[in-house]
């Protein structure tokens, strides 16, 4: 069972460069989320979506963009790469948002911004 | 805001020692309450959840008992193993937009030596 699919796993970037994350499900999800995890800091929610076509900020969107043009997938854009922006980042997916729904993970990426 | 708190790490236990990792929460309306569990190069998974007070999750060998009156959730397990080693984080759903999202405690490192 693949159920949520990250990549790239690693990835060095220069500041000023751009990518893109991608983010893949294969469990018919709704929800889809891009969260950032730093150290001592927990996971924080930059961006997610509650069905195709559907985007929506979350705590720290600024300086990344989202589309979610298939249900399936979502990608995560980094317009133009800062230091600060060096994280892991993890995908997740629920099948809806009830209080008490499970997220199921990505294994995340590494980015670092030099 | 609705926020987690969770005990600082690591934590560093020898093989079968008792378990307990704090975790207090500040929310309003009633939420259900998470541990999630990241094991080394991995994404997060659901450990166990209760959704309404009083309630105890469990999962392997792990249990958490939601307490409104504290505003806790403590993870505790009777006797650990290496393969424990993780880092553990807490959360509870909190509403945003007439959804419900995740709110993350810092995470806390376990260490278990054997």
């Amino acid at each position: 069972n693949a159920g949520v699919t990250q990549t790239p796993k690693f990835r060095v970037l220069k500041t000023g460069q751009s990518m893109t994350l991608l983010c893949a499900q294969d469990m018919n999800h709704e929800y889809m989320y891009w969260y950032r995890q730093d150290p001592g800091m927990g996971l924080r929610l930059i961006h997610y979506s509650v069905g195709e076509g559907t985007t929506a900020k979350g705590e720290v969107p600024d300086g990344y963009n989202v589309s979610r043009l298939k249900k399936q997938n979502f990608l995560l854009g980094l317009e133009s790469a800062a230091p600060s922006q060096t994280s892991v980042y993890f995908c997740a997916s629920s099948s809806g948002g009830k209080v008490n729904t499970e997220a199921f993970f990505g294994q995340g990426t590494r980015l670092t911004v030099v | 805001g609705d926020s987690v708190t969770q005990m600082e790490g690591p934590v560093t236990l020898s093989e079968e020692a008792f378990l307990t990792i704090n975790c207090t929460y500040t929310a309003t309306g009633y939420p259900s309450l998470f541990w999630y569990v990241q094991y080394p190069g991995e994404g997060l998974q659901l450990l166990l959840k209760a959704t309404k007070a009083d309630d105890k999750g469990s999962n392997k060998g792990f249990e958490a008992t939601y307490r409104k009156e504290t505003t806790s959730f403590h993870l505790e397990k009777g006797s650990v193993q290496v393969s424990d080693s993780a880092v553990y984080f807490c959360a509870l759903s909190a509403a945003m937009d007439s959804n419900y999202q995740l709110i993350w405690g810092a995470g806390t490192k376990l260490i278990i030596k054997p």
